[in-house]
């Protein structure tokens, strides 16, 4: 059984940072991208960036809204992608979900983890 | 950056209806890139189709997509108690991944 699963949300102070984690089980991870999405209390879904695979040279990219403050890193070894999350503002509360993507219909999420940016 | 703008935003039906859920982008796409989702609360997002009207592994046959260029639907054949929920359009782009705003599929 394929699992994703988030971790390190919580609270954090406007201008502070956090790091999110997303591990996964049951599928090859290392030829996934690995994509974050996240979405604000009764909102819509929000894409933040993603990582390709080692096939893609590691290739970023980022949405406008949190480029230059987020970097998404992964270490395949471990199985892992990293969401680490600087300058936060109080529009960055939402819940985060990473999902890992490839061919046709390959296209896990985990369960999310809650970002509160609260002073 | 395309924009993805999904209509009606909330679809009132009963169970056994038809539905029929429309996706406009701001700008012609790659039907390869179109994905529809659905969310129910609390959970993740899911995929149910892919490359505009494939369906994703296990989604029953009563789910359809279809479209091209800037147009694209999803239609729910016969709406089961299960399919209450919101959808979202997605572009999943070489760059960049953009969502619709979603349509809240509800019980009339």
């Amino acid at each position: 059984e394929v699992q994703l699963v988030e971790s390190g949300g919580g609270l954090v102070q406007p201008g502070g940072s956090l790091k999110l984690s997303c591990a996964a089980s049951g599928v090859t991870f290392s030829g996934a991208a690995i994509h974050w999405v996240r979405q604000a209390s009764g909102k819509g879904l929000e894409w933040v960036g993603r990582m390709r695979s080692k096939f893609n040279n590691y290739a970023t990219a980022y949405a406008s809204s949190v480029s230059g403050r987020f970097t998404i890193s992964r270490d395949d070894s471990k199985n892992t992608a990293y969401l680490q999350m600087n300058s936060l503002k109080t529009e960055d509360t939402a819940v985060y979900y990473c999902t890992a993507t490839g061919a046709d219909d390959f296209d896990y999420w985990g369960q999310g983890t809650l970002v509160t940016v609260s002073s | 950056e395309i924009v993805l703008t999904q209509s009606p935003d909330t679809l009132s039906l009963s169970p056994g209806e038809r539905a029929t859920l429309s996706c406009r982008a701001s700008q012609s796409v790659t039907s390869s890139f179109l994905a529809w989702y659905q969310q129910k609360p609390g959970q993740a997002p899911r995929l149910l189709i892919y490359g505009a009207s494939s369906r994703a592994t296990g989604i029953p046959d009563r789910f359809s997509g279809s479209g091209s260029g800037t147009d694209f639907t999803l239609t729910i054949s016969r709406l089961e108690p299960e399919d209450f929920a919101v959808y979202y359009c997605q572009y999943c782009g070489s760059s960049l991944w953009t969502f619709g705003q979603g349509t809240k599929v509800e019980i009339k």
